[in-house]
Order: structure tokens, then C-alpha cells, then sequence
């Protein structure tokens, strides 16, 4: 079966940094990704990690290990337009056309 | 590139009526689409995979007569909901694989459906 796991809710301050943990456990791994979700939209992709390691982009970077199913989302220079949910997805197994398995989410609120 | 429109936006109906939803990829084919059902506060539920030419394929739980996918065409899938019931009122989402892209998802806007 497929189990993602993060933080249900987080909070932090405007100009902080914050990360947000996810762990999974799925049949096969083809690849992680992270999307934020504002309130009544469609989530919007940010990153993608099928290996071990940090990939940056700008003041987002996400960071995969394979052995320890783990990955974290890492938001620098908070501001509040970054209030929304981030979701965690995980493509279980490599091939053609697979669908990915979301994590619940985590709502992150930035206060001023 | 890699535009997805899904319309309507929002849309409001009685129960027992039934609703379309379409999802088409703008600039690109879309071998595969897929459906998701999102409630209030949480994540995105998978119900369905659609692929060009075929039936689908839905998820455990998700009533194939009630929600019906047609995937005509390389750039067009629609979800009918049959004799909508007020507990079908969530946000559906359609999202797009394109052909030969190993992983480049693209999401549709999403549709509010709400039944009264």
C-alpha cells in the first residue's frame, strides 16, 4: 500500500526559514514532488526529487532520501504570500503513466 | 507551455441532475489524465485514471456508473456526475500527463461543485 506522512499544520514568521518533513512508505519509488495549494486553486508545482540529495530553486529547496523514504521542503525568507498547503506526492513506480499518491497536506500559516 | 483548462470553474445543481466537467490540455497531448476529488481541509484523492481511447480505470470505492470518464480524444477528458447527491459537493481536480514526459503532471483549475 501507499502511507505519506507530514505535519497536519505549521506556523512561522514572516522573513523566517521553515521545513516541512514528509516520510513515506509506497510500493516502488519513481520520484517525489512537492506542490503548494492555496485555498480553492489547483495545486501548483514546486519541485521534483527522484534522487538522493537538495535541489534549490530560488528560496524553495527540497531534499530526498531514498533509503530513509524521507523528504523535506525547505521555504527561506518566508513572506506571506507563502501561506497555503504543501502537499507531498509520491509516483510509486516507474513505467508509463503513473498516477501520484498525495500526503494530507501541510497548511502553513506565515504571521507578520 | 502545458496550459490545462478544466471548466467550469464552479457550478451549483439540484440533486438528482447531473454535471460535466471537461479537462483539456491546451498546448500539448494528454496520453493520460486523471481525476481527483479534494473535501474541505484535505488532500487529493485519486478516483480515477483516464486514458485516450480506453475506459478508465477507477479507484477502490469510486462508483464507475455514478462518475463517468470519457477520454476521447488526446487533449480532452470529461467527468460526468450522475445523480448528484448532496455529499458529491467537493472541488474535483483533472490533471495531465503529457505523452512521453516521465513525470510532467499539469493540473487543471479545479471545479467547486456544489449540490442542492
Amino acid at each position: 500500500g501507499q502511507n505519506i506522512d507530514q505535519p497536519t499544520e505549521m506556523t512561522a514568521t514572516e522573513g523566517a526559514i521553515v521545513q516541512i518533513n514528509c516520510t513515506y512508505q509506497t510500493s516502488g519509488f519513481n520520484g517525489l514532488f512537492w506542490y503548494q495549494q492555496h485555498a480553492g486553486e489547483a495545486p501548483t508545482f514546486l519541485s521534483y526529487n527522484v534522487l538522493d540529495g537538495l535541489e534549490e530553486k530560488g528560496r524553495f529547496s527540497s531534499f530526498l532520501s531514498r533509503s530513509k523514504g524521507y523528504s523535506y521542503l525547505l521555504l527561506k525568507e518566508l513572506q506571506m504570500k507563502d501561506s497555503a498547503s504543501y502537499l507531498c506526492a509520491v509516483r510509486p513506480s516507474s513505467g508509463s503513466a503513473r498516477q501520484l499518491t498525495f500526503g494530507s497536506g501541510t497548511q502553513l500559516t506565515v504571521l507578520p | 507551455g502545458a496550459v490545462v483548462s478544466q471548466h467550469p470553474s464552479w457550478v451549483i445543481c439540484k440533486s438528482g441532475t447531473s454535471v460535466k466537467i471537461e479537462c483539456r490540455s491546451l498546448d500539448f497531448q494528454a496520453t493520460t489524465m486523471f481525476w481527483y476529488r479534494q473535501f474541505p481541509k484535505q488532500s487529493l484523492m485519486l478516483m480515477a485514471t483516464s486514458n485516450e481511447g480506453s475506459k478508465a480505470t477507477y479507484e477502490q470505492g469510486v462508483e464507475k456508473d455514478k462518475f463517468l470518464i470519457n477520454h476521447a480524444s488526446l487533449t480532452l477528458s470529461t467527468l460526468t456526475v450522475t445523480s448528484a447527491h448532496p455529499e458529491d459537493s467537493s472541488f474535483y481536480i483533472c490533471s495531465a500527463q503529457r505523452a512521453g514526459s516521465n513525470y510532467g503532471y499539469t493540473f487543471g483549475s479545479g471545479t467547486r461543485l456544489t449540490v442542492v
